[in-house]
């Protein structure tokens, strides 16, 4: 298995530029989120979604919008670039609770982008 | 709201000094917690997580509801334990967990 896998790397945009990040995973994970890293700002969750179909909005939605239309991919878009979108962001993916309890995430590696 | 704390964004120790990351929470029902850990330029990955009461590389970590806390502890650092510690909750009704802002651990020779 891959994974959740992340296209591209690296990117760098201009202000006003649209872009959509590309986010898969191939181990039939129900739930699927977005986050970005910033220094002194730690992992903020942007969107997430628990299944195809459906989303929700996270911490830092602003800019951002997502769509599920199948269990395997979940893409973040960019619709305007902005300076203050430079940063790294992570997909997730994790498998519905069980009564046991935890559902581990398995992040992507990670697209750094840069807004000029 | 559920919160959790890291109040150190950077630790910084000596090889074979004894390391305590900390993280504070606060959520009035039965969390879930965890650790994930970032080497650098990697994705992060789970180190541990309370329910399994394991020991992952020398870490250890245990919950304490009565001051919510659950600190990461090793007692001798290792220079690979360089990294960025990310301690996560996990409430009742949710999908999702929180995230701390992180601690930035390095291990000086």
């Amino acid at each position: 298995n891959a994974g959740v896998t992340q296209t591209p790397k690296f990117q760098v945009l201009k202000t006003g530029q649209s872009m959509t990040l590309q986010c898969a995973q191939d181990m039939n994970h129900e739930y699927m989120s977005w986050y970005r890293q910033d220094p002194g700002m730690g992992l903020r969750l942007i969107h997430y979604s628990v299944g195809a179909g459906i989303t929700d909005q996270g911490e830092v939605p602003n800019g951002y919008n997502v769509s599920r239309s199948t269990t395997e991919d979940f893409p973040l878009r960019l619709l305007s670039a902005a300076p203050s979108q430079t940063s790294v962001y992570f997909c997730a993916s994790s498998s519905k609770r069980t009564s046991g309890g935890y559902n581990e995430q398995f992040f992507g590696p990670g697209t750094r982008l840069t807004v000029l | 709201a559920q919160r959790v704390t890291q109040p150190e964004k950077l630790l910084s120790v000596f090889k074979g000094a004894p390391v305590e990351l900390k993280c504070n929470y606060s959520y009035s029902g039965s969390p879930e917690l965890f650790w994930y850990v970032q080497y650098s330029r990697q994705r992060l990955q789970l180190l541990l997580r309370h329910i399994s009461r394991e020991s992952i590389k020398g870490f250890t970590a245990d919950l304490n509801k009565g001051e919510t806390s659950f600190h990461l502890k090793k007692p001798f650092a290792q220079e690979e334990d360089s990294a960025m510690y990310y301690c996560a909750l996990l409430s009742g009704g949710s999908y999702i967990p929180t995230f701390g802002r992180g601690t930035s651990l390095i291990v000086h020779p």
